[in-house]
């Protein structure tokens, strides 16, 4: 089955500063990749996806690229706020999708003021 | 307010009962899933439905059950709960399958002592 890799797992920067977490996948087949968002106690919420016919999206402050090619995908936060100071996860979902996302194991993203 | 609701938010329960975690969601979607939350492992698929009357096992559905009599309705059961299903366990939804976003509850806090 699909392996999602995600990293770093911990990732602190400073206000103002840019944000990189970036994640590998194994499956070729796959052609879905959202990335979510979750606060302490909370529920993850989609903060973006890309699909496979695509290289790069952006929305705001945020923006994921994806290289088919070498199966991997990034997420960028540019200008980095308190309020994102949160558990960012990746995830993939294979052409067909029967059976849900396979996660990464998540990172921390800690803004320091 | 249309979304997905879980039930309940937290639960301690005793080794060797059975336990019915409930997920419900109105927004008419076909595909449902169930995931367990662990510290440094994400988030992990236990079982799934793509429309109602079936379902599929994910990466970790030893020990639990569920069933989609309906659309809205995706309830998961512990026959008899042991110490490792501790977890926080999250119930989604989606249009379909494929490449549609996953709506999340708001999570059950399972403790089995």
């Amino acid at each position: 089955g699909e392996n999602v890799e995600q990293h770093p797992s911990t990732l602190s920067v400073q206000e103002g500063d840019s944000a990189v977490i970036k994640c590998t996948y194994s499956d070729s087949a796959s052609n879905y990749f959202p990335w979510y968002k979750q606060e302490l106690g909370k529920r993850p919420q989609l903060i973006i996806d890309i699909r496979s016919n695509v290289g790069e999206k952006k929305d705001q402050r945020i923006a994921v690229t994806l290289n088919k090619t070498a199966k991997h995908f990034s997420l960028h936060i540019t200008e980095t706020q308190p309020e994102d100071s949160a558990v960012y996860f990746c995830a993939s979902r294979p052409a067909g999708g029967a059976d849900g996302l396979t996660f990464g194991k998540g990172t921390h993203l800690i803004i320091q003021p | 307010i249309a979304g997905i609701t879980q039930a309940p938010t937290s639960q301690i329960l005793a080794a060797g009962r059975r336990m019915t975690l409930r997920c419900t969601q109105d927004m008419r979607h076909n595909a449902m899933y169930w995931y367990r939350q662990d510290l440094g492992l994400g988030l992990r698929l236990i079982h799934y439905s793509n429309t109602a009357g079936t379902t599929g096992k994910g990466e970790v559905p030893d020990g639990y059950s569920v069933s989609r009599a309906n659309t809205d309705d995706f309830p998961l059961t512990l026959a008899s709960a042991v110490p490792s299903q501790t977890s926080v366990y999250f119930c989604a939804s989606s249009e379909s399958g494929g490449q549609t976003e996953a709506f999340f509850g708001q999570g059950t806090r399972l403790t089995v002592v």
